[in-house]
Formats: C-alpha cells, sequence, structure tokens
C-alpha cells in the first residue's frame, strides 16, 4: 500500500543530543501527525499539524508542516532516555486514510 | 477519560481458525480505523468505520472483515486464520472535530500456529 518516506530508519544518539528526522510523500496532505510508539504499546500521538508552514512545539518536541505540503518535520531537542521508541509520520488528505511512514526508531547512549 | 480499550491483548489461534477482534473508542468518538502492524510492513490500514458504515478500505483480502455498532464499539473479524496473520492488530478512534487525529489502543498481539 501507500507508505511515506521517512528517514532515517534508525537513529543512535548519545543523550543530549538534539535529533532531527523527516518524511516526505509523493502526495500532498492537508494534515500531518507524529507518533511515538514503545514495545508493546500503541502508537502515542504527539503533534498534528494542519496548515503548510506551520510550526508546533510539545515540549521539547517540534514538529513543520511542509510548505509543499508533501513533507513534515520533528526535532527533539537534548535527548533523554525516555525518548527512546520508534516516531511514525503520518499524513491524511481530506477523508482518505491515515498513511503511515515506516518509522524511524531511535536509540540513546547514555 | 478513559482512552481506546482492545481485546483481547494477546491470542494465540492455529492456521484455519477465525478470530474476532474487539474496540472500544474513546467516549464520544464516532469514527474507528483498523490497522495490521508487523515489522516487515509497517502500519498497514485495513478499514475505517463512521456511524456504523465502512468509510474506507485497506488492500487486504475478503477473510479480514470489520463491523461497527451503534455505541461505536467495533469488531473486526479474520476466517481461516494463515500464518502470516500473526500481527499487532491496532484500533485508533477519532472526534468528529478532528477526524484526522488518530488515538490508538494497546494493540491485540495474534499468534498464529
Amino acid at each position: 500500500g501507500q507508505q511515506l518516506n521517512q528517514s532515517p530508519q534508525s537513529m543512535f544518539i548519545q543523550e543530549g543530543e538534539d535529533v532531527s528526522m523527516n518524511c516526505t510523500s509523493s502526495s500532498i496532505f492537508n494534515t500531518w501527525l507524529w507518533y511515538k510508539q514503545d514495545p508493546g504499546e500503541g502508537p502515542v500521538l504527539l503533534i498534528a499539524l494542519y496548515k503548510a508552514g506551520e510550526l508546533t512545539s510539545n515540549g521539547r518536541l517540534t514538529a513543520q508542516f511542509g510548505i509543499t505540503r508533501k513533507d513534515s518535520f520533528l526535532n527533539i531537542s537534548a535527548s533523554i532516555p525516555s525518548d527512546v521508541g520508534i516516531y511514525f509520520c503520518a499524513g491524511r488528505q481530506g477523508a482518505q486514510k491515515l498513511v503511515f511512514g515506516q518509522g524511524t526508531r531511535l536509540t540513546i547512549n547514555p | 477519560k478513559a482512552g481506546v480499550t482492545q481485546t483481547p491483548r494477546y491470542l494465540i489461534k492455529t492456521r484455519g481458525q477465525q478470530v474476532t477482534l474487539s474496540c472500544s473508542p474513546i467516549s464520544g468518538h464516532r469514527s474507528v480505523s483498523w490497522y495490521q502492524q508487523t515489522p516487515g510492513q509497517g502500519l498497514q490500514f485495513l478499514f475505517e468505520y463512521f456511524s456504523e458504515t465502512q468509510r474506507n478500505k485497506g488492500n487486504f483480502p475478503g477473510r479480514f472483515s470489520g463491523r461497527q455498532f451503534s455505541n461505536s464499539r467495533s469488531e473486526m473479524n479474520v476466517s481461516t486464520l494463515e500464518l502470516g496473520d500473526s500481527a499487532l492488530y491496532l484500533c485508533a478512534s477519532s472526534a468528529l472535530n478532528r477526524q484526522a487525529e488518530a488515538f490508538f489502543g494497546q494493540g491485540t498481539r495474534l499468534t498464529v500456529v
């Protein structure tokens, strides 16, 4: 099925470092979402973006809705051990289904 | 406010059997969607229901079916189980005024042996 291109697939960083990940699509979306999933749990919604160019923060997390409506970015500042997990982007256009990226696995070395 | 509740959490079935999974959405949410998550394929959309009507459907065989009840609770059924159906099945619900924002349950881990 349709997928978003999410990169990188995995990241290994030191505690305290900043993290950046992004998603691109061949289709435009009018909503971009970012989720975090811990092992054995369902994804948890972190940030929702509704307007092209929008920049939204949630604590140390900041996400942007790309101007072209075909991409989105997530930044995590000053990473801590509990940031470990898999981050997913998701896009939706109108009433169509929500489409997910393949995820970015974040590992933090203390 | 209680979150999305999925039952059971874990299930082991034999090839050829059928299975029914249940999902109770967040109170007031009328849209429910289902996803299959496997390590190799990521999150794959199964179907979405709104007010008891299927609104969207993914590319899964007819063995996968679902329904939504008048209280917005939803069930999905998989018949004639195959080994490849082993996966985490996730349900998500959305509010009417924020339909793009899907809130997920903890999932049902199905193992087919």
